[in-house]
């Protein structure tokens, strides 16, 4: 089946401006996180979500950044009044509860962004 | 709090040799623990992952890696490496029993072979 997609693969934007970031996670996962890799750096915790509600927005750097998971499947990322240090690979994992030992999570293959 | 360190941003071994990725963790409660690989231009993917269940986790690809809880390590062997084994090499943690699985990972090692 398919795996975690992430749109677009790639975000050129300038300084100050809002972007949005979409994750379709595997069908049937009720677990959706997002992380941020820097450069050279591993991936950083900055969401999960069970179901529809952020269950931890403990890595959320600050309330420029917001999620949402309306429906329970696909899920935004938005950033506003971006800042050069906002550029980085966004990427999205899903897993099929978020908890348990055999939960696994896939990650897409993220998106670049870069603010100019 | 849970944390992990890679030790060594870049290790290169030569094709056939024995790779050795090093990763200490630190956790306050029992850990799980993970290898993910990232090959250039792809997404992050699992090797291998530890759960309690036995000390030695073997993983896919040839990778296999020993949980040591005296020595907070949990480092990635493969006996002989090859060509396809270059990428980034993530060390991972999450917390055994919380519902909120985030993952913490290290900063990763990127593994080059010599022909």
């Amino acid at each position: 089946g398919a795996g975690v997609s992430q749109t677009p693969s790639n975000k050129v934007t300038e300084k100050g401006k809002y972007v949005e970031l979409r994750c379709d996670p595997i069908s049937g996962h009720t677990a959706l996180y997002w992380y941020r890799q820097s450069l050279g750096q591993g991936p950083e915790f900055l969401i999960y979500f069970q179901g529809t509600g952020a269950a931890d927005d403990s890595g959320l750097p600050n309330d420029r950044f917001f999620a949402v998971r309306p429906e329970g499947s696909v899920s935004t990322l938005k950033i506003q009044r971006t800042e050069r240090g906002d550029s980085a690979v966004y990427l999205c994992a899903s897993s099929l509860s978020g908890t348990g030992a055999t939960d696994t999570q896939y990650f897409g293959p993220g998106t670049r962004l870069t603010v100019l | 709090a849970q944390s992990v360190t890679q030790l060594g941003s870049h290790v290169s071994v030569s094709e056939g040799a024995l790779v050795l990725l090093r990763c200490n963790y630190s956790s306050s409660v029992p850990p799980y623990l993970f290898w993910y690989v990232q090959y250039p231009n792809q997404g992050l993917q699992l090797l291998l992952k530890y759960t309690s269940a036995a000390t030695l986790v073997k993983g896919i690809n040839g990778f296999e890696a020993e949980f040591k809880k005296s020595e907070t390590s949990f480092h990635l062997t493969k006996p002989s490496a090859h060509m396809s084994d270059a990428a980034e090499y993530f060390c991972a943690v999450s917390a055994f029993y919380s519902s909120a699985s985030k993952i913490i990972f290290g900063s990763g090692t990127r593994l080059s072979i010599r022909p």
